[in-house]
């Protein structure tokens, strides 16, 4: 148990709609990124919230949107779905200093149709 | 985006034997960390090495932070079946709060009995 819980598990979608996946943060970590797996692949790093501001974006389009609220907890928004969006979403909270370890929830399973 | 390197994919073993698994980048990391996926779950936090040419065990486990920057492996020892899963390299900048991983695409273990 990492105490990084993201909801929901599942969720199907059809292209062209809009999708919130949900993450709650570890007790004291101030930092959230968040990654998306596709099928047989490494997570590949989307972006990270630092106390509220986003702090570093991968190579994702700006339809990927995110936030980071007072207790850290964060949502990332996906706009206009494409059926390539269907993957693992990874939420991983971290100190934001020190060994700054990343600790992983279970993931949202995205399911484009 | 950019991903390490793991190869071969797929490493089949029988139990009791040992297992090392090799990561390489093209570029330099300051922070290597090893993870283990198991089917609907996200990843878990094995090791992690924070300084050149450091070794640390994590009971069955032992890893090594390259002299280069450049390369981590991983050992298991005398593996037994809940050893199966898939192992992702990590490397970190730590450049202050922007600490994104960079994921290798993972070697999928089974353990045969």
């Amino acid at each position: 148990e990492t105490g990084v819980t993201q909801s929901p598990t599942h969720l199907i979608k059809t292209r062209g709609q809009q999708v919130t996946l949900r993450c709650s943060s570890q007790s004291g970590h101030n930092t959230v990124s968040w990654y998306q797996q596709a099928l047989g692949q490494g997570p590949q790093f989307i972006f990270q919230y630092y106390r509220e501001e986003e702090n570093g974006r991968g190579n994702f389009p700006p339809r990927f949107s995110g936030l980071q609220f007072p207790n850290y907890s964060s949502e990332l928004n996906v706009n206009a779905l494409e059926l390539d969006d269907s993957a693992l979403y990874l939420c991983a909270s971290s100190l934001g200093s020190g060994k700054n370890i990343q600790y992983f929830g279970a993931g949202t399973r995205l399911s484009v149709l | 985006g950019q991903q390490l390197n793991q190869s071969p994919q797929s490493m089949f073993i029988q139990e009791g034997e040992d297992v090392s698994m090799n990561c390489t980048s093209s570029s330099i990391f300051n922070t290597w960390l090893w993870y283990k996926q198991e089917p609907g779950e996200g990843p878990v936090l094995l090791i992690a090495l924070y300084k050149a040419g450091e070794l640390t065990s994590n009971g069955r486990l032992t890893a090594q932070f390259g002299i280069t920057r450049k390369d981590s492996f991983l050992n298991i020892s005398a593996s037994i079946p809940s050893d199966v899963g898939i192992y992702f390299c990590a490397g970190q900048l730590r450049t202050g709060a922007n600490s994104k991983l960079t994921f290798g695409k993972g070697i999928t273990l089974s353990v045969r009995p």
